[in-house]
């Protein structure tokens, strides 16, 4: 199968503690992405980092990215309870048009 | 204004009929993409149409056909509906070029009875 595994499934945190997701992917890629889902809506796009890069920053959010190891990381600082979604990875496959997403993580942060 | 949006919301229908999904996009992007995410969160790719060109075509059964009337538009007809095609679908777009994100719709749930 060519999706990305994600770990872990699922988390539970306290609001105000950190949150680290993982992402792992099997072929070269462009890009990696993640996104997150509140229940019943479509995906947002949170944060996307190249091939060429190694660590990006967008307000809380921390995303790395290690090519020899085929991961990412996605770190939440300061996680609220609005950050409460499933986050799921999406990888830009090189030479193609196609993303391949991860399993997902169901982050819940309780107040 | 809504980017990506996708009608209808709720699909409630019998099995062996047919039906149309219809997604719409006012972004100026040049791909659109439908994906199935089933009762797990597995969001597959189906389909991707580049500038009105199919692209991507997942080894879906020929009873699902998407049509691209022009790069703003990507729907989705399935014929012959099965228990197993329950599930929520999404329509995406994104400009190819220059490494841009996807955009998604909020997509429509399809219930078969």
């Amino acid at each position: 199968s060519q999706q990305g595994e994600e770990d872990p499934q699922a988390l539970s945190i306290q609001e105000g503690e950190n949150a680290t997701m993982n992402c792992s992917y099997k072929t070269s890629i462009n890009n990696l992405q993640w996104y997150r889902q509140n229940s019943g809506r479509g995906l947002v796009h949170l944060i996307l980092i190249r091939s060429n890069e190694r660590e990006k920053h967008s307000g809380r959010l921390r995303v790395t990215l290690d090519t020899s190891k085929k991961s990412s990381s996605l770190l939440i600082t300061a996680s609220r309870a609005a950050d409460t979604a499933s986050y799921f990875c999406a990888t830009d496959i090189s030479g193609t048009y196609k993303y391949i997403f991860g399993t997902g993580t169901r982050l819940k942060v309780l107040a | 204004d809504t980017a990506v949006s996708q009608t209808p919301k709720y699909l409630v229908t019998q099995m062996g009929n047919d039906k149309s999904i219809k997604c719409e996009q006012n972004l100026g992007h040049d791909t659109m993409y439908w994906y199935k995410q089933d009762s797990k969160k597995f969001l597959k790719i189906m389909f991707s149409y580049n500038n009105k060109e199919l692209i991507i075509n997942e080894t879906v059964p020929n009873r699902f056909s998407p049509k691209s009337p022009d790069k703003a538009h990507l729907n989705l007809h399935i014929n012959s509906l099965e228990l197993g095609d329950s599930a929520v679908y999404f329509c995406a777009s994104s400009q190819r070029t220059g490494n841009q994100p996807q955009h998604f719709g909020d997509g429509t749930r399809l219930s078969i009875l």
